[in-house]
């Protein structure tokens, strides 16, 4: 079925660097692409999306490209801010009619000031 | 603030209990997921209800069940509650079936 991979392990970071989250993903058609965060105690939320290929999703700073030919959508922001430690989940929607999501594991971004 | 609520936030109970976890969509929202997150399986989709009738089932176990009312509100009910079941449970709901999910706060299920 549909699934998502997420590079492994925690990501720390100095404020201002550049960050960079691997995202693949395993689909039968041509799915919609998300990427959303989680803070601290709280529910997720939609980050960024794309709906097909070659298609930038981008918001507040984080950008990410559909990529079809390397089925990626990797997430990546120019200078992070000690407010975007977070978890980084990336998504993909399933093609079967429901809309339901498929994500992959995760990643803890910590940034330091 | 996404709109969607859920109630409550945190609920500790025994192993072979069983549990309601209630979830108010947004105004106008006519779908809803269930989602369980926990440490070992991370984000899976349970359930999907659109205008009160089910529509897909994902990773849900037998033990577990959901219904979504005339009101648009959604429960899912957990039974024979066992120590893996402890996780975080969210609920998203979204405007028809092919719109962005708005997710709600979660529900915190500790089973000891």
């Amino acid at each position: 079925g549909d699934s998502v991979t997420q590079m492994e392990g925690p990501v720390t970071l100095s404020e201002e660097a550049f960050l960079t989250i691997n995202c693949t993903y395993t689909a039968t058609g041509y799915p919609s692409l998300f990427w959303y965060v989680q803070y601290p105690g709280e529910g997720l939320q939609l980050l960024l999306k794309a709906t097909k290929a070659d298609d930038k999703g981008s918001n507040k700073g984080f950008e990410a490209t559909y990529r079809k030919e390397t089925t990626s959508f990797h997430l990546e922001k120019g200078s992070v801010q000690v407010s975007d430690s977070a978890v980084y989940f990336c998504a993909l929607s399933d093609l079967n009619g429901n809309n339901r999501l498929a994500f992959g594991k995760g990643n803890q971004v910590v940034v330091i000031p | 603030d996404s709109g969607v609520t859920q109630t409550p936030k945190h609920l500790i109970t025994a192993t072979g209990q069983r549990v309601t976890l209630r979830c108010s969509p947004r105004s106008g929202d006519l779908s809803v997921y269930w989602y369980q997150q926990s440490l070992d399986q991370g984000l899976q989709f349970l359930i999907q209800y659109y205008n009160g009738e089910e529509r897909a089932k994902g990773n849900i176990l037998e033990r577990f069940s959901a219904q979504q009312f005339p009101d648009l509100h959604s429960e899912l009910n957990l039974s024979s509650l066992e120590l893996g079941d402890s996780a975080l449970y969210f609920c998203a709901s979204a405007e028809r079936e092919y719109n962005e999910q708005f997710f709600g706060p979660g529900t915190r299920l500790t089973v000891l």
